[in-house]
C-alpha cells in the first residue's frame, strides 16, 4: 500500500518568512495528493491540492509542487502570518479514489 | 449546503462498552469514509463506504466496523471498547465515486474518551 513520509515534524519561522513542508510517497499509482491544515480542535481543511498532470499551483500564499518521477511532493507557504500556525498534513491517492493516506503531520508555529 | 455532521461531538465510554458514532455527508455526496486521529499514529484510514457497500479498508481490527444507509449517512461502531480506541474519530464525505474526480472534506470530528 501507500506510504507518505513528511518532513519536518515541526517548524518555527518568524512572522514574514517562508515555510516549506515535504512530503514523499511511495506508490506510482498515486496521482492526487491534497494538503490540509487543521488548527487545534478543529477538522483538518483542504488548502490546496494538485493532481499529476500538474507540476505546480499556487493559489495567493500557497504553493505546491510535484515532482513524480522523484516521488516527492512540497506545500511552500510565503509571508507567513500568525494565523498560518496550525498543524498540516499532506496526503496522497489514485485520482478519483476518496481514501487518502495521510503524512503524520507538520506543526507549523509563526511567530510574531 | 451544510457541511459534514458527525454526532456525537464527545463520548466517554467504559472499557468493554461499544459506541456508535453517525456521519451526515454533505448533500450529494455518496462517498463516506472515516478515518482515526491519533496523537501517536496520525490519521490512519479506517473504511470507505459507497452507495450502501464497503469499498475500501483499512488495517484495523473487526471490532470496527460501519454501514451506509439509502441517504448516504452513515455509522461507525467500535465494539469491546479499549482505551487505545481513545482518538478523535473522522468523517469525510466526497461527491463522487472512483473513475471520477474528487476532492474531500471533514467533518468536526467525534472526541471518543474510553475509561
Amino acid at each position: 500500500g501507500e506510504n507518505v513520509e513528511q518532513h519536518p515534524s515541526t517548524l518555527s519561522v518568524q512572522e514574514g518568512d517562508s515555510a516549506v513542508i515535504k512530503c514523499t510517497y511511495s506508490d506510482s499509482a498515486s496521482n492526487y495528493f491534497p494538503w490540509y491544515k487543521q488548527e487545534l480542535g478543529k477538522r483538518p481543511q483542504l488548502i490546496i491540492d494538485i493532481r499529476s498532470n500538474v507540476g505546480e499551483k499556487k493559489d495567493q500564499r500557497i504553493a505546491v509542487t510535484l515532482n513524480k518521477t522523484a516521488k516527492h511532493f512540497s506545500l511552500h507557504i510565503t509571508e507567513t502570518q500568525p494565523e498560518d500556525s496550525a498543524v498540516y498534513f499532506c496526503a496522497a491517492t489514485p485520482w478519483g479514489y476518496s481514501t487518502l493516506t495521510f503524512g503524520k503531520g507538520t506543526m507549523l508555529l509563526v511567530s510574531p | 449546503k451544510a457541511g459534514v455532521t458527525q454526532t456525537p461531538r464527545y463520548l466517554i465510554k467504559t472499557r468493554g462498552q461499544q459506541v456508535t458514532l453517525s456521519c451526515s455527508p454533505i448533500s450529494g455526496h455518496r462517498s463516506v469514509s472515516w478515518y482515526q486521529q491519533t496523537p501517536g499514529q496520525g490519521l490512519q484510514f479506517l473504511f470507505e463506504y459507497f452507495s450502501e457497500t464497503q469499498r475500501n479498508k483499512g488495517n484495523f481490527p473487526g471490532r470496527f466496523s460501519g454501514r451506509q444507509f439509502s441517504n448516504s449517512r452513515s455509522e461507525m461502531n467500535v465494539s469491546t471498547l479499549e482505551l487505545g480506541d481513545s482518538a478523535l474519530y473522522l468523517c469525510a464525505s466526497s461527491p463522487a465515486g472512483q473513475g471520477s474526480g474528487n476532492t474531500i472534506y471533514f467533518g468536526e470530528g467525534s472526541w471518543l474518551t474510553v475509561v
